[in-house]
């Protein structure tokens, strides 16, 4: 059981290049979240998929696009990267049966735009 | 809309001593609040969770929680501090729907031999 997964760990792109970061999890939640983590300004939310099939833009969606593939994937695209993306990105996922609420978080991608 | 503010962006305790975290919220219905923790290059790990139940809250390792309406509060404590306590530390809260989530900015936690 590896929880959620975030390919890859680190990422160099030159301004303007394309990218896409994948996630996935084997827990079969149905909700899906990806967050951007900036000194001193927390995580941010940038879109979010509460059932397959199905996603919503959070707090800071300029920029990104998102593909929820199927109920285990949930990919993160920029299509043009800026200096202003560089940053470190988070994958979570949630149970949406129970009550839970209880978010489980991948390690991370570290993303630097030159 | 819904906010979590955290005061101190950085607290130091000595071994042994009360950690307190503060961290207070806005939401114009019922919240759901946590607490996560992370380690250096690591994502976010739950602590502990206040979901309308019991308002103290225990969570692992030794952290706890009081939701306090009135004061629109959940500080985080524990009675001791060890040095595998320091890391950074996240309040975050959702409304009903558990859709969206609100962080704060986070509060580094050192702790001094």
């Amino acid at each position: 059981n590896a929880g959620v997964t975030q390919t890859p760990k680190f990422q160099v792109l030159k301004t303007g290049q394309s990218m896409t970061l994948q996630c996935a999890q084997d827990m079969n939640h149905n909700s899906m979240y990806w967050y951007r983590q900036d000194p001193g300004m927390g995580l941010r939310l940038i879109y979010y998929s509460a059932s397959e099939g199905t996603t919503d833009k959070g707090e800071v969606p300029n920029g990104y696009n998102v593909s929820r593939l199927n109920k285990r994937e949930f990919s993160l695209r920029l299509e043009s990267a800026a200096p202003s993306q560089t940053s470190v990105y988070f994958c979570a996922s949630k149970r949406t049966s129970g009550g839970s609420y209880e978010q489980y978080f991948g390690p991370g991608t570290r993303l630097t735009v030159t | 809309a819904q906010s979590v503010t955290q005061l101190g962006s950085h607290v130091s305790v000595s071994e042994g001593a009360l950690v307190l975290l503060r961290c207070n919220y806005s939401s114009s219905v019922p919240p759901y609040l946590f607490w996560y923790v992370q380690y250096p290059n690591q994502g976010l790990q739950l602590l502990l969770k206040y979901t309308s139940a019991a308002t103290l809250v225990k969570g692992i390792n030794g952290f706890e929680a009081e939701f306090k309406k009135s004061e629109t509060s959940f500080h985080l404590t524990k009675p001791s501090a060890h040095m595998s306590d320091a890391a950074e530390y996240f309040c975050a809260v959702t409304e009903n729907t558990g859709n969206q989530f609100y962080f704060g900015t986070g509060t580094s936690l050192t702790v001094i031999p």
